[in-house]
């Protein structure tokens, strides 16, 4: 147990569906952040929420709609994705503090079909 | 802003052999240096990090990793492998921000 919870695990959708991702912490950590791994490639930063406050959004398709309701949650909205956006979908929360650095979250395998 | 480079893609190494994987950093200000952690389908887990103080690092699973300011690097050892330790290891540099920035990442192979 990492101390933040990622849901589901794996998710396989379709091109039209709408699913959710959800990320939770119990870590008293201020900032949230939704990373991208796919396979051979840098993990890529998607959105960064401080205090519930969306502070980065590195030029990520509106297809991905983050949402921070408290800074204990996080979810990445999903719809009409392509195949080309399966990948790991990873969590991480941070104190906001010098030198903290990140706790992740196990992440979520999504395969678009 | 700082960045990172992982020198190598790619380390095989056999079982109870030392290994070393590399790390350079570019920063403008006083950084924070970080070694994670990923075993497959699982999320970035911490090995050790440098604040401050001491260059030599000890982290978990036997790693360590020494800071060197002269350089510009903070390479990772392990003086004997094992097959457990199989792996992708990230180099990671964050500031006063707490605004992280992660290499691309070294695959590491144990062979037995």
């Amino acid at each position: 147990e990492t101390g933040v919870t990622q849901t589901p695990r794996h998710l396989v959708m379709g091109m039209t569906n709408k699913k959710s991702l959800k990320c939770e912490q119990h870590l008293g950590h201020n900032a949230m952040y939704w990373y991208k791994q796919s396979a051979k490639k840098p993990l890529e930063l998607m959105f960064v929420y401080n205090f519930k406050e969306q502070t980065e959004n590195n030029s990520v398709p509106s297809r991905f709609s983050p949402e921070c309701p408290n800074s204990s949650h996080l979810f990445l909205h999903l719809h009409t994705l392509q195949p080309e956006d399966s990948a790991l979908y990873l969590c991480a929360s941070s104190q906001g503090s010098p030198g903290g650095g990140y706790t992740f979250g196990s992440g979520t395998r999504l395969t678009v079909v | 802003a700082q960045s990172v480079t992982q020198l190598d893609s790619q380390v095989p190494v056999f079982e109870e052999a030392p290994v070393e994987l590399r790390c350079n950093y570019s920063s403008s200000v006083s950084v924070y240096l970080f070694w994670y952690v990923q075993y497959p389908n699982q999320g970035l887990q911490l090995l050790l990090k440098y604040l401050s103080g001491s260059t030599l690092v000890k982290g978990i699973n036997g790693f360590e990793a020494e800071f060197n300011k002269s350089q510009t690097s903070f390479h990772l050892r392990k003086p004997s492998v094992h097959i457990s330790d199989t792996a992708e290891y990230f180099c990671a540099v964050s500031n006063n921000n707490n605004d992280m920035r992660f290499g691309a990442g070294t695959r590491l192979t144990v062979k037995p």
